[in-house]
C-alpha cells in the first residue's frame, strides 16, 4: 500500500459526460501528478501541482483540468468525454516537486467511456 | 525535448536466466533516472533510482541498474529471475532543471516455469 488513495476504483460512463476523479496524496507529500495508460500510447503524464499551484503540465487535453485543494487532495475533471479517454488514470504523489523525488503512485481509477 | 526508448516491449525469459531490459534516453541537461514496476493490477513502485555517485545502483530485490553516460543508457539487469518477478517495468527521467517525469512505454518482463 503506497499511501496514496484514489476514488472510485470504476467509472463506467457514456460518451460527452464529464467526470472527477479524486486523488488522496500520502500524508506529509505537497506534490501530485496524474497520469494517463492506455494500450495504445503508454503512461503519459497529464499535469502536476506543488502545494497548491500547478508546476508542469505533459499531454493534458483542454477537455481534461485539474486542481489541488488547501487539504491537498487533488480532482482531475474530464469533460466531453470520447471512447478514447476510456484507460487507467493513476495518480502519484511526492515530498516535493523536483524530479529527483519518489513518487509513490495510487492504485489507479479504471473509466471506461461506452 | 527529453525521451525515453524502451525498445524492447515484450521480454519472455525462463526462470533462473538473467534478464536485462534496455533503457535509453535523450537530453540535454543532466537527468535522474528511475526505474518502475508495475504488478498486475496495481500501481507503479520504485524499483530503483540513480540521482548522482556511484553508477551502479541495486534494488532489494537483485535487480541492477548502471547509468552510462556516453550511451546515455540505464538499462536493468537481474542474473536470475522469479516467476514472481513477471510485471511490466518502466524506465522513466526527471531532467534537472524541470518539474517533468518522462516514462518510457514500458517493457512486460514474463518469467516462465
Amino acid at each position: 500500500d503506497s499511501g496514496v488513495t484514489q476514488t472510485p476504483k470504476h467509472l463506467i460512463t457514456a460518451t460527452g459526460q464529464r467526470v472527477t476523479l479524486r486523488c488522496s496524496p500520502r500524508s506529509g507529500d505537497l506534490s501530485v501528478y496524474w497520469y494517463q495508460q492506455s494500450l495504445d500510447q503508454g503512461l503519459q503524464f497529464l499535469i502536476q501541482y506543488y502545494n497548491g499551484e500547478e508546476r508542469a503540465k505533459g499531454n493534458i487535453l483542454e477537455r481534461f483540468s485539474a486542481q489541488q485543494f488547501p487539504d491537498l487532495h487533488s480532482e482531475l475533471n474530464l469533460s466531453s468525454l470520447e471512447l478514447g479517454d476510456s484507460a487507467l488514470y493513476f495518480c502519484a504523489s511526492s515530498v516535493g516537486a523536483e524530479p529527483y523525488n519518489e513518487q509513490f503512485f495510487g492504485p489507479g481509477t479504471r473509466l471506461t467511456v461506452l | 525535448a527529453q525521451s525515453v526508448t524502451q525498445l524492447d516491449s515484450q521480454v519472455p525469459v525462463f526462470e533462473e536466466a538473467p534478464v536485462e531490459l534496455r533503457c535509453n534516453y535523450s537530453s540535454s541537461v543532466s537527468v535522474y533516472l528511475f526505474w518502475y514496476v508495475q504488478y498486475p493490477n496495481q500501481g507503479l513502485q520504485l524499483l530503483l533510482k540513480y540521482l548522482s555517485g556511484s553508477t551502479l545502483v541495486e534494488s532489494i530485490n537483485g535487480f541492477e541498474a548502471e547509468f552510462n553516460k556516453s550511451q546515455t543508457s540505464f538499462h536493468l539487469r537481474k542474473p536470475s529471475v522469479h516467476i514472481s518477478d513477471t510485471a511490466e517495468y518502466f524506465c522513466a527521467v526527471g531532467p534537472s532543471g524541470t518539474y517533468k517525469y518522462i516514462f518510457g512505454t514500458g517493457t512486460r518482463l514474463k518469467v516462465l516455469a
